[in-house]
């Protein structure tokens, strides 16, 4: 594996569901980012991690739950959604001190 | 008044043009400027980056730093169908200590064969 992973790459889930993202980053890289981009809409910051500590939160609603266990996975864990949390989240990596970021493919998520 | 602001448009060019995309910012402490091409129902993928004024040629791709007028391009040579992309803007201000960077909405490049 190359780059940065993201599964699923689909989901699709009822609002009462839990369920969890998953990236991976195969690039030595130490800051981690989550993102959602809808349709219309600029990338949305969520959330930031560096070296395993999360150093933003874009206020981003609780039903949210990032978790970084290390410098190369990045977890979204989701939980009571609304439709209109339908979306691409996208996962991205960056090397410390640098500033370019680097996308994996994205999970479309759709809730219904 | 938006961070990043692009033209949304489309922008239609013909196959063998300069295709020109724009960018302004906000933030005058702003000090790393992207461009980013995502094709349709994929991610974001980097072509380019910029941090000092001036131009920054690689390939087909130039980008232009105007840091006074708070402004950043990007030219594509030789314009392709294949170049036929939506085209993010994208800016850093390392100084804060914050890492992530600021997204326009893109503009839409159609390269017409």
């Amino acid at each position: 594996e190359t780059g940065v992973t993201q599964t699923p790459r689909h989901l699709v889930m009822g609002m009462t569901n839990k369920k969890s993202l998953k990236c991976e980053q195969h690039l030595g890289h130490n800051a981690m980012y989550w993102y959602k981009q809808s349709a219309k809409k600029p990338l949305e910051l969520m959330f930031v991690y560096n070296f395993k500590e999360q150093t933003e939160n874009n206020s981003v609603p609780s039903r949210f739950s990032p978790e970084c266990p290390n410098s190369s996975h990045l977890f979204l864990h989701l939980h009571t959604l609304q439709p209109e949390d339908s979306a691409l989240y996208l996962c991205a990596s960056s090397q410390g001190g640098r500033a370019e970021q680097y996308f994996g493919p994205g999970t479309r998520l759709t809730v219904t | 008044q938006k961070e990043v602001e692009q033209n949304s448009g489309p922008l239609s060019v013909p196959e063998g043009a300069i295709a020109s995309l724009n960018c302004t910012y906000s933030d005058r402490g702003s000090q790393s400027f992207f461009w980013y091409r995502q094709y349709s129902g994929k991610s974001p993928e980097l072509i380019m980056s910029i941090y000092s004024n001036g131009d920054k040629e690689d390939g087909r791709f130039t980008a232009q730093l105007n840091k006074a007028s708070q402004y950043v391009s990007l030219l594509i040579r030789d314009s392709q169908p294949s170049d036929s992309a939506t085209y993010l803007c994208a800016v850093n201000r390392k100084d804060t200590g914050r890492r992530a960077l600021t997204f326009g909405s893109g503009t839409r490049l159609q390269v017409q064969p």
